[in-house]
């Protein structure tokens, strides 16, 4: 079973700051099949990078994704208020169970 | 417009059963694997089961192997998740959602960002 493990758990950060979230799996991730997800309180996940750097339909392009084999990694460019959330990675290569990251909260000050 | 549409969910006593059902609409069910994901009250989302286009073979997380079983019909676009011996563990808000589909030129695993709204299951007495 592949272990995503992410941080930090909580970023605090101001409007207009970088954030950097980072994803790392306990062994490779095959072709890069990761996933960043954001969620809001009360909504389904939503979602931002796949094949760990191509941005979803209609997602800005402050969100990137970047990295390979166990390290990943998902920056926000110029934070803005909308973006507080919570944030997952998840694999979905050739080895199930596609598991999920235990989360990073990003509050914007 | 894509709809995933979750059902089933409700108030069962621990070591009961329930099933859950997923209606798909909107793009080619039948040539997306799919899964099962749910959301512990205040916590993070966790895997709990994934099935292939075919529907020949289903995989499980740890915690629920040996009483949850995912199916689907690609003949209604519906995916299943029938939960037995359920616990006061097991209660979350269970998503849909798909897990990849294969992009027609390259072959290799593409994501949509497909997911239901999301149905809440309670196990308590």
């Amino acid at each position: 079973e592949i272990v995503l493990t992410q941080s930090p758990g909580t970023l605090s950060l101001s409007p207009g700051e970088r954030a950097s979230l980072s994803c790392r799996a306990s062994q490779s991730v095959s072709a890069n099949y990761l996933a960043w997800y954001q969620q809001k309180p009360g909504q389904a996940p939503r979602l931002l990078i796949y094949g760990a750097s191509t941005r979803a339909t209609g997602i800005p392009d402050r969100f990137s994704g970047s990295g390979s084999a166990t390290d990943f990694t998902l920056t926000i460019g110029r934070l803005e208020p909308e973006d507080s959330a919570v944030y997952y990675c998840q694999q979905y290569g050739t080895s199930p169970p596609w598991t999920f990251g235990q989360g990073t909260k990003v509050e914007i000050k | 417009e894509v709809h995933l549409l979750e059902s089933g969910g409700g108030l069962v006593q621990p070591g009961g059963s329930l099933r859950l059902s997923c209606a798909a609409s909107g793009f080619t069910f039948s040539s997306y694997a799919m899964s099962w994901v749910r959301q512990a009250p205040g916590k993070g989302l966790e895997w709990v089961a994934g099935i292939i286009t075919s529907g020949y073979e289903g995989y499980y997380a740890d915690s629920v192997k040996g009483r949850f079983t995912i199916s689907r019909d690609n003949s209604k676009n519906t995916l299943y998740l029938q939960m037995n011996t359920l616990r006061a563990e097991d209660t979350a808000v269970y998503y849909c959602a798909d897990l990849y589909h294969l992009d027609s030129d390259s072959g290799s695993r593409t994501k949509s960002g497909f997911w239901g709204q999301g149905t809440l299951v309670t196990v308590s007495s």
